[in-house]
């Protein structure tokens, strides 16, 4: 099966940057994905890495190190509408194809 | 992008009863679908994977009997709760994913609360 940690809670400015870390330990490893989920909602993607290193896109950034099991999603110039559960997905492949794990989320809430 | 619809967005119904809930992709073909559920606070727990045309595979301690999930085309599968319970009323979410070019992430549907009285 896999393990997916990741923080409950953080709090931020608005303006500021934000990390939120994520390590995980599977077997058959195929990508690693971020979701944005607002309450009361479905999760709207954010990122997918499936290599070693850092995916950008506007204000939002992924990085994934496999070796260590770990990513973060880098939030910048933060905006109250940010303010959302964060979660991370782990794919894994064989005869699991496809499949995603996701960790429990992590509660962002930014602040004025 | 590609869309994936969810209906009915909120069902209330007395215990006993069964609901079905459909997952339609409107854009592309979806080979599979996926079915979580999520209570409060909680992240998204995978209930089972369906294939096109094929059993659907569920999650261990997930009561097949109970969640019946049929996936008979390439852009609807449907998931029935049947004999609804109290401990049943959660936040019921499908996702697909398509073909090649669609492997890279998955496509959710807006979700349905199910609350049972």
């Amino acid at each position: 099966g896999q393990n997916i940690d990741q923080p409950t809670e953080m709090t931020a400015t608005e303006g500021a940057i934000v990390q939120i870390n994520c390590t995980y330990q599977t077997s058959g490893f195929n990508g690693l994905f971020w979701y944005q989920q607002h309450a009361g909602e479905a999760p709207t993607f954010l990122s997918y890495n499936v290599l070693d290193g850092l995916e950008e896109k506007g204000r939002f950034s992924s990085f994934l190190s496999r070796s260590k099991g770990y990513s973060y999603l880098l939030l910048k110039e933060l905006q109250m509408k940010d303010s959302a559960s964060y979660l991370c997905a782990v794919r894994v492949g064989g005869t699991n194809a496809g499949k995603s794990t996701f960790g429990d989320g992590t509660t962002l809430t930014v602040k004025p | 992008g590609a869309v994936v619809s969810q209906h009915p967005s909120r069902v209330i119904c007395k215990s006993g009863t069964s609901v079905k809930i459909e997952c339609r992709s409107l854009d592309f073909q979806a080979t599979t679908m996926f079915w979580y559920r999520q209570f409060p606070k909680q992240s998204l727990m995978l209930m089972a994977t369906s294939n096109e045309g094929s059993k659907a595979t569920y999650e261990q301690g997930v009561e097949k009997d109970k969640f019946l999930i049929n996936h008979a085309s390439l852009t609807l599968s449907t998931l029935t709760v049947t004999s609804a319970h109290p401990e049943d009323s959660s936040f019921y979410i499908c996702s697909a994913r398509g073909r090649t070019g669609f492997n890279e992430k998955l496509f959710f549907g807006s979700g349905t609360q199910l609350s049972v009285l």
